[in-house]
């Protein structure tokens, strides 16, 4: 079945610079990459999702890259703010499955 | 107005018991989710159902039961509680079983067995 890798599970960045998250998926008939971001006591929310046939998608200060020859995406944070300090997880459809898998989680610090 | 809401909050039992969980979303969405989620904060999905029916039951103990009695609610039974089943479980839901979209979840039942 699919396994999502995610690196790193801690990050911290200074204020005002960017951070870089990654996952590896291991089903290649996934097409489906949401990222979550779960802040503390809360729930996770979607902050953005990318289809296969799409290599990169922004919004805002937020962008995920996708690498489906190396079964490979990124979540990456420009411009970091308190507000991002928080744990994020990535995702994959599990192809056949109709289900999400989930990436271990990163948490984000963001250093004043 | 919350999208997809789950009740208890929070739940403090003791072993051996038998608690439920209750979901239920005002999306129109067609399917439903329970995940748990560990102490280590990994998310791992329990079962899922596309307009009443079953469509996923994970490697999960049988003394866990879903029903979803329409649609819109999705409730979870937990029989004879063991201190392992403590964790926050999360509901969710998406829109159309076979495609591919974010999951809308719900703000998770904290439970703890003593």
């Amino acid at each position: 079945g699919e396994n999502v890798e995610q690196h790193p599970s801690t990050l911290s960045v200074q204020e005002g610079d960017s951070a870089v998250i990654k996952c590896t998926y291991s089903d290649s008939a996934s097409n489906y990459f949401p990222w979550y971001k779960q802040e503390l006591g809360k729930r996770p929310q979607l902050i953005i999702d990318i289809r296969s046939n799409v290599g990169e998608k922004k919004d805002q200060r937020i962008a995920v890259t996708l690498n489906k020859t190396a079964k490979h995406f990124s979540l990456h944070i420009t411009e970091t703010q308190p507000e991002d300090s928080a744990v994020y997880f990535c995702a994959a459809n599990a192809g056949g499955a109709q289900k999400l898998v989930f990436g271990q989680g990163t948490r984000l610090t963001i250093n004043p | 107005d919350t999208a997809v809401s789950q009740t208890p909050k929070y739940l403090v039992t003791q072993m051996g018991n038998d608690k439920s969980i209750k979901c239920e979303q005002n999306l129109g969405h067609d399917t439903m989710y329970w995940y748990k989620q560990d102490s280590k904060k990994f998310l791992k999905i329990m079962f899922s159902y596309n307009n009443k029916e079953l469509i996923i039951n994970e490697t999960v103990p049988n003394r866990f039961s879903p029903k979803s009695p329409d649609k819109a609610h999705l409730n979870l039974h937990i029989n004879s509680l063991e201190l392992g089943d403590s964790a926050v479980y999360f509901c969710a839901s998406s829109p159309y079983h076979g495609f591919n979209y974010g999951y809308t979840f719900g703000s998770g039942t904290r439970l703890t067995v003593v």
